[in-house]
């Protein structure tokens, strides 16, 4: 199967604008998403279908895709906004990849 | 409320075996792929195996082919893993997790998840 690889950690200012990166060589040919996950708790789905936005999520949270790698930007981050973010992508044939994970701290 | 609840996880010796059960509520499971997905302490999130709707199509990541089976029953809205010859590194939290969609596989909605620890 493919793999999906992130940043280990991202800093960033309160009210700056964060960007995580994602790429794999299957993303031009499947939808990615990406989850949110704070210590303790379980994932919570915030991008689906590249740019889609749940309902309840803030709109803070985008997502884009280019070629093999898709981005998940927070824009106006917020104290609440740390937390560990994977993005995922699969197909029908094949298994659901996560990315290896990134760290977002809100310095 | 809309909820998945996962149950069964405990401590186990390795070359054990461990059924875990996920009961759905507020919610119809007959309508959404299920899957398992697994994190390990202080590691990423891994997918481990999915089921299709009604039960006919199952698919695993690599390392649980052959020891660990995914099932459902509809009508009692819950999800299963049976987990066989349990190794050291199956030790990890296990969520269930629904797909609302047939072609762009992502989950919506998650459980919070029950830990196995596999050990002597």
């Amino acid at each position: 199967s493919h793999e999906l690889t992130q940043p280990p950690s991202v800093s960033v200012s309160p009210g700056q604008t964060a960007r995580i990166t994602c790429s794999g060589d299957a993303l031009p040919n499947q939808y990615a998403c990406w989850y949110q996950q704070k210590p303790g708790q379980a994932p919570v789905l915030v991008i689906y279908k590249d740019s889609e936005r749940p309902s309840g999520i803030p709109k803070r949270f985008s997502g884009s895709s280019s070629g093999t790698t898709v981005t998940l930007t927070i824009s106006g981050v917020q104290a609440e906004d740390e937390a560990d973010y994977y993005c995922q992508s699969a197909d029908s044939s094949g298994p659901y990849v996560f990315g290896t994970g990134t760290k977002v701290t809100v310095l | 409320e809309v909820q998945l609840v996962e149950s069964g996880g405990g401590l186990v010796q390795p070359g054990g075996s461990l059924r875990l059960s996920c009961s759905a509520s507020g919610f119809n499971l007959s309508n959404y792929w299920l899957s398992w997905v697994r994190q390990a302490p202080g590691k990423g999130l891994q997918w481990v195996a999915k089921i299709k709707h009604d039960g006919n199509e199952k698919s695993y990541v690599d390392s649980a082919k052959g020891r660990f089976t995914i099932s459902r029953d509809n009508a009692k809205n819950s999800l299963y893993l049976q987990m066989n010859s349990l190794r050291a590194e199956d030790t990890a939290v296990y969520f269930c997790a629904r797909d609302p969609s047939d072609y762009v596989w992502y989950f919506d909605l998650w459980g919070r998840g029950t830990l196995v620890t596999v050990s002597s």
